[in-house]
């Protein structure tokens, strides 16, 4: 199985301030890289997919970047209402979807 | 808008069986593959299972294969997971959620959760 490894495990700043979040495969997987946001007790919600495509409605504060196996989700302007953990996925392994440990960005 | 919503989930003994379902609105559905996602308490994410449009194909990860199954019934726009031969390690909430792309390239839209316990 192809093994997402994100970093850091979590982190803590300021409204206002640029986040990066790094996400590492462990062998190629393109640019089959998605990326979750999930609020405390909610269920997590599609941000970013195909390594840099922004879904529907989600703010351009929200950037993806990335091919191969090193990948980056950046946060231009932390605001309150990004509190959350973030998860980037894997879909490029046939039949075994992984997801990484997560993210939990707090304030 | 695309809903989903799962129902089914409770309190089970080690052993025991559960089915859960999840009920989708907003979009063609037996147009798209479906899958289930658990979350264990406290913990990260993991895909269970697929099944895609016509219900010919499906999909499980190795930690439920042989004893959860997959079905949709796509004439009442829900999908099922039939859980058998429950393991506390199967305590999670399960989200239902919907593909994008025949091979599930990304999982779109969830629902809220179903928490299944599993204990004596």
């Amino acid at each position: 199985d192809i093994q997402m490894t994100q970093s850091p495990s979590s982190l803590s700043a300021s409204v206002g301030d640029r986040v990066t979040i790094t996400c590492r495969a462990s062998q190629s997987v393109t640019s089959y890289l998605n990326w979750y946001q999930q609020k405390p007790g909610k269920a997590p919600k599609l941000l970013i997919y195909a390594a840099s495509t922004l879904h529907s409605g989600v703010s351009s504060r929200f950037s993806g970047s990335g091919s191969g196996t090193d990948f980056t989700l950046t946060i231009s302007s932390l605001q309150p209402e990004d509190i959350a953990t973030y998860y980037c996925q894997q879909s490029y392994s046939s039949l075994t979807w992984t997801f990484g440990q997560g993210t939990k960005v707090e304030i | 808008e695309v809903q989903l919503l799962e129902s089914g989930g409770g309190l089970v003994h080690p052993g025991g069986s559960l089915r859960l379902s999840c009920a989708a609105s907003g979009f063609t559905f037996s147009n798209f593959v479906m899958s289930w996602v658990r979350q264990a308490p406290g913990k990260g994410l993991e895909w269970v299972s697929n099944i895609n449009g016509n219900a010919g194909s499906t999909y499980y990860a190795d930690s439920v294969k042989g004893r959860f199954t997959v079905s949709r019934d796509n004439s009442k726009n829900t999908l099922f997971l039939q859980m058998n031969s429950l393991r506390a390690e199967d305590t999670a909430v399960y989200y239902c959620a919907k593909c994008l792309g025949t091979r599930c390239n990304v999982f779109d839209y969830w629902g809220q959760g179903t928490l299944v316990t599993v204990s004596s």
